[in-house]
């Protein structure tokens, strides 16, 4: 079975500060999505990765930074968190560019 | 702009009865369409998918139809169970080039009755 791990399900943090949400996949795709989902908004891609160390932005990226230094390891940074960050945020990973993407469980942030 | 819209925020049905979830798309360039499940707490999970070479995909109790004229494409349920009752993503992405994006409708809660 596909994995995708998010590494907190649940992060409360504070105006300003910096923050790192990892996701990791044991499948070895090629491509990596961070998505955010919030009422009423359905999900918005904010970034995403088809191979080490390559990136594209998605419909969202701004107060965003991605990093694949792995292929098995996608992180999602807010370089600076603000309130209207607060979201559900889901890492997803697929092969080849027409498959299905599979999700990780989501973490939901909170910033105060 | 909204280039896939799913027009029904919610749909309630008896176990048992047809779901008929709708999503409609605006890109002509879309040829490739997916189906999420969402329950709670839990990432979206794939149901099922259709190339728009075809008008049909079926499996199991899950049928995408899809009508490219219209730009229109529903899932059907049939029989609905309890178990089925998630958020419903309508998803749609663009073969060829360097695009891997797929573009996500709002979604549909769908709740089913015992």
């Amino acid at each position: 079975d596909v994995k995708v791990t998010q590494s907190s399900r649940y992060l409360v943090k504070r105006t300003g500060e910096k923050v790192f949400l990892e996701c990791v996949q044991d499948m070895d795709h090629e491509n990596m999505f961070w998505y955010r989902q919030d009422p009423g908004l359905g999900l918005r891609l904010i970034y995403f990765s088809y191979d080490v160390k390559m990136k594209e932005k998605g419909d969202i990226p701004e107060g965003y930074s991605v990093s694949r230094e792995k292929k098995e390891r996608f992180s999602l940074i807010l370089e600076s968190a603000s309130t209207n960050q607060t979201s559900m945020y889901l890492c997803a990973s697929s092969t080849a560019r027409l498959s299905e993407q599979y999700f990780g469980p989501g973490t939901r942030l909170t910033v105060t | 702009d909204q280039q896939v819209k799913q027009n029904s925020p919610s749909l309630s049905v008896q176990e048992g009865r047809i779901s008929i979830l709708n999503c409609d798309y605006t890109n002509s360039m879309f040829d490739y369409f997916l189906w999420y499940k969402k329950y709670p707490a839990e990432g979206p999970t794939f149901l099922i998918s259709i190339s728009s070479i075809k008008d049909k995909n079926e499996d199991g109790r899950f049928t995408v139809f899809l009508n490219k004229s219209a730009k229109h494409l529903s899932l059907h349920i049939v029989p609905s169970q309890p178990g089925d009752s998630a958020v419903y993503f309508c998803a749609a992405s663009v073969a060829g080039g360097s695009n891997y994006k797929r573009t996500f409708g709002k979604g549909t809660l769908l709740t089913v009755n015992p």
